[in-house]
């Protein structure tokens, strides 16, 4: 089944030591994104790749960067984490189209992050 | 600008009942709905979604919503809820590929 891949799906590190989260898709979407989730509250989109181009939100900090070496990869690199990092990190991907858009987005299932 | 609103922060049903969630949106035209529902620890699973057309929309697991652009709503109902239907439920719009969530409703299911 074509699907929205996350790994790890949980994962622990050190207040300031770098960390890496991936995401890969079988879709062939030219739209990713990564959300970042605390909890009981709503996803809240980071930044987003609409094929090589990278679109960063305004509020989004430094500390959060993102690769997309292919149509299949992104990555969200932490490059020092704070304990308010601490959250649950979405993928999600979309085929917005020509013609009549499709707006859908799907979502991986997601990667738990603890810092400690 | 864009918003979605989700005026009830939790609700609690009795297993059997009927459903109804809430969803405002507040766009410059008629934009891309959908329902997402989230298990504790999991990712975000699209329910429904409406673009144009029938106003009224099912979804998987029973799920249906209606369309009413006179009161700029997008509600969920399901008419007998089931225990595994307890989880977090997200409204979101899209006038573009970009989503603007609301802030979600806990659904609380007592057997």
């Amino acid at each position: 089944d074509a699907m929205v891949i996350q790994n790890p799906r949980y994962q622990v590190t050190q207040f300031g030591k770098p960390v890496t989260l991936s995401c890969s898709q079988t879709l062939n979407h030219n739209v990713m994104y990564w959300y970042q989730q605390k909890s009981s509250q709503a996803p809240k989109l980071l930044f987003h790749y609409y094929d090589k181009d990278f679109n960063n939100e305004a509020d989004t900090p430094d500390n959060f960067q993102s690769r997309r070496p292919n149509t299949s990869f992104c990555f969200l690199d932490i490059r020092s984490p704070g304990l308010g990092d601490a959250a649950m990190y979405l993928c999600a991907t979309s085929s917005p189209g020509t013609g009549v858009p499709n707006y859908e987005q799907y979502f991986g299932p997601g990667t738990r992050l603890t810092v400690t | 600008a864009q918003s979605v609103t989700q005026p009830d922060i939790h609700i609690t049903v009795s297993e059997g009942a009927s459903l109804e969630l809430r969803c405002n949106y507040s766009y410059g035209a008629t934009p891309y709905l959908f329902w997402y529902v989230q298990s504790p620890g999991q990712g975000l699973q699209l329910l429904l979604k409406y673009f144009s057309g029938d106003t009224l929309v099912q979804g998987i697991k029973g799920f249906e919503a209606e369309f009413k652009r006179s009161q700029s709503s997008f509600n969920l109902r399901k008419p007998s809820v089931h225990w595994s239907d307890a989880a977090e439920y997200f409204c979101a719009g899209a006038g573009s590929y970009r989503l603007t969530f609301g802030k979600g409703t806990k659904l609380s299911v007592i057997p």
